[in-house]
């Protein structure tokens, strides 16, 4: 999908515990985002990069938190997994004519 | 009041019509608008862009933007069973304190063509 991925696709942890996943695109678009998507509520956009190491916030952050070392690879840390994190977590890049092209997302389940 | 609203449906619609979905926004500063199809269990694919007010025609779709109203729409013609999924408005939010922006989507319409 356009460059690109995103690991794990699935994921089962345990409530407590640290979770990281991981966008990767080979197009060296300078905008990244991390969307969760939860029924009800449709896509939220949780955090944004506009850059190596330049971060912001989106309407859902509380409890992620992202880094951006190399313009690669994009991060998405729980720092601790709770329930209500359970969700379809998308990576988007902002391409041409400022369309977003999506990951295939991760679906993360904590029990 | 949320940025972007749809009404989630399901919108049913025999095949062969025309299948009109629905969106409004608050932000007015916004600049660029999108359709996003999202079939079930996969991530959602950009099927419209549109800028400025009027008719943005590609194949079977049309999307149409009014401003003043603060309304944007997509039509799809000849609805086949495929075109049945999530359709998901989404709405450019530009943050001037970083010269950077951001896609804020609603919901999303669910569209059921049968046969």
């Amino acid at each position: 999908d356009a460059g690109i991925t995103q690991s794990p696709r699935h994921k089962v942890t345990e409530t407590g515990t640290p979770v990281t996943l991981r966008c990767h695109q080979t197009e060296n678009h300078r905008y990244m985002y991390w969307y969760r998507q939860d029924p009800g509520h449709g896509l939220r956009l949780i955090h944004y990069s506009y850059g190596v190491k330049d971060t912001d916030k989106g309407e859902v952050s509380d409890g992620y938190s992202v880094s951006r070392s190399k313009t690669e690879d994009f991060l998405l840390t729980l720092e601790s997994a709770t329930s209500s994190q359970t969700s379809v977590y998308f990576c988007a890049i902002r391409g041409r004519n400022n369309g977003y092209t999506f990951g295939s997302g991760t679906r993360l389940t904590v029990v | 009041q949320k940025e972007v609203e749809q009404n989630s449906g399901p919108l049913s619609v025999p095949e062969g019509a025309i299948a009109s979905l629905n969106c409004t926004y608050s932000d007015r500063g916004s600049q660029s608008f999108f359709w996003y199809r999202q079939y079930s269990g996969k991530s959602p694919e950009l099927i419209m862009s549109i800028y400025s007010n009027g008719d943005q025609e590609d194949g079977r779709f049309t999307a149409q933007l009014n401003k003043a109203s603060q309304y944007v729409s997509l039509l799809i013609r000849d609805s086949q069973p495929s075109d049945s999924a999530t359709y998901l408005c989404a709405v450019n939010i530009a943050n001037t304190a970083y010269n950077t922006d951001k896609l804020i989507f609603g919901t999303g319409t669910r569209l059921q063509v049968f046969p």
